[in-house]
């Protein structure tokens, strides 16, 4: 089947704008990740969903950062006010809900705040 | 979640050389994985290894973990040009499926 899909591919916002990333998860896979990974570094978690819980959104680096997954399946990250340090790929995976799972990333959204 | 510390932070190796990978975590674990993330594919899961395996083989990979020293291995043998990439080692405990990253060993393979 497909894997996790992420749109857009690539973004560019100017400073102040708000923007909104799609992730579509593999079919049957109740957990939902975000990351944000900037050049050179490892990915940075953000949240975590379990069908539409968010169960942890301690990664998130502010208040203009939120996450939706309203429906179990697919889920948006939203920046609003987007300021420069904002820019970075951010990386979507899926997993089945069992503890040994692997997780399944998508090819990222890559921002550029200018 | 827990972070697992990558070691070295870069490689640079000849093609056919092996390329052995290190990981050192902090707390006890219910398993160990390690992805791969290359500018072509983005992030891969490579081979996850439970806290009660000692080694683990898939292809030309093999995973070790010594949950006394609290460390893993990842050896790449007959390295090829297209293993250049990233190797993120990410411990998992029992807290569920968090999986928190580090900055990874960055293996260049040269032809």
């Amino acid at each position: 089947g497909a894997g996790v899909s992420q749109s857009p591919r690539y973004k560019v916002a100017k400073r102040g704008q708000d923007v909104a990333l799609r992730c579509d998860p593999i079919s049957g896979h109740v957990s939902l990740f975000w990351y944000q990974q900037a050049l050179g570094q490892g990915p940075e978690f953000l949240t975590y969903f379990q069908n539409e819980a968010q169960l942890d959104k301690s990664g998130l680096p502010s208040d203009r950062f939120f996450a939706e997954r309203p429906e179990g399946s697919v889920s948006t990250l939203k920046i609003q006010r987007t300021q420069q340090e904002d820019s970075a790929v951010y990386l979507c995976a899926s997993s089945l809900p069992l503890r040994d799972s692997p997780l399944h990333f998508g090819n990222g959204t890559r921002l550029t705040v200018t | 979640s827990q972070q697992g510390e990558e070691d070295p932070q870069a490689l640079s190796i000849q093609e056919g050389e092996n390329a052995t990978m290190n990981c050192s975590y902090k707390t006890s674990i219910n398993n160990l994985q390690w992805y791969r993330q290359n500018s072509g594919r983005g992030l891969v899961h490579l081979i996850l290894i439970r806290s009660n395996e000692r080694e683990k083989h898939s292809g030309r990979l093999r995973v070790t973990l010594d949950t006394s020293k609290k460390s893993s291995s990842l050896l790449i043998t007959a390295s090829r040009a297209a293993d250049t990439a990233s190797y993120f080692c990410v411990p998992t405990g029992n807290a569920g499926n968090m999986l928190t990253f580090g900055g990874g060993t960055r293996l260049m393979v040269k032809p």
